[in-house]
């Protein structure tokens, strides 16, 4: 298995450029959530879902669009994008409801916007 | 709206010395999770804990969920430096998201 892929690894845009960050899963988690990391915050979640055909907003989704239309994909979308979504994002999954247990996170994507 | 708190935010320490971060969630948490993170890596699930009052170890490691299930601790017997890195809690509402913590970051002197 491969885990929690994402790509790609690194990105630098413009401001007002639109981009998609892709994420994949083969364990056949229903659960996947997207986080941004910047210095001093923790991680924050932007989107998630519960299964294919259902998400939610996070703490901070205001800026970023998220589908799922199958349960090993769920990819993440920058409308425009601005320098404050400059950040580290990761992909997770996880089994949901009772068995929730560990997330799995991706290795990463590194955004820079200038 | 809901937060979790983590501190230290760092801590140096000498080899083989003991090292402990607290969290506090402003709420109840259904249940409340760890994750370690190397410099320049993802965070990697270490433990789940679920009950009150619960304390888990691994080795070195000692987890504890507060009884009324808004605080938790990790405390980590004789530091290695392997044991270095950022180590973060989550904690889990009783919907489907997941708070982390600010993390510790975790530095141990040979």
């Amino acid at each position: 298995n491969a885990g929690v892929t994402q790509t790609p690894k690194f990105q630098v845009l413009k401001t007002g450029q639109s981009m998609t960050l892709q994420c994949a899963q083969d364990m056949n988690h229903e659960y996947m959530s997207w986080y941004r990391q910047d210095p001093g915050m923790g991680l924050r979640l932007i989107h998630y879902s519960v299964g294919a055909g259902i998400t939610d907003q996070g703490e901070v989704p205001n800026g970023y669009n998220v589908s799922r239309s199958t349960t090993e994909d769920f990819p993440l979308r920058l409308l425009s994008a601005a320098p404050s979504q400059t950040s580290v994002y990761f992909c997770a999954s996880s089994y949901s409801g009772q068995r929730k247990m560990a997330q799995y996170f991706g290795p990463g994507t590194r955004l820079l916007v200038l | 709206g809901q937060q979790v708190m983590q501190i230290p935010q760092y801590q140096h320490v000498q080899e083989g010395e003991d090292f402990t971060t607290y969290c506090n969630s402003s709420t109840t948490l259904s249940n409340i999770q760890w994750y370690k993170q190397r410099p320049g890596g993802h965070p990697v699930f270490l433990i789940q804990l679920v009950k009150s009052g619960e304390v888990k170890k691994q080795k070195r490691l000692t987890f504890q969920f507060g009884e009324a299930k808004k605080n938790s601790s990790l405390h980590i017997t004789a530091t290695q430096t392997t044991d270095v890195g950022t180590y973060f809690c989550a904690g889990r509402n009783t919907g489907n998201q997941f708070y982390f913590g600010t993390g510790t970051s975790l530095t141990v002197i040979p």
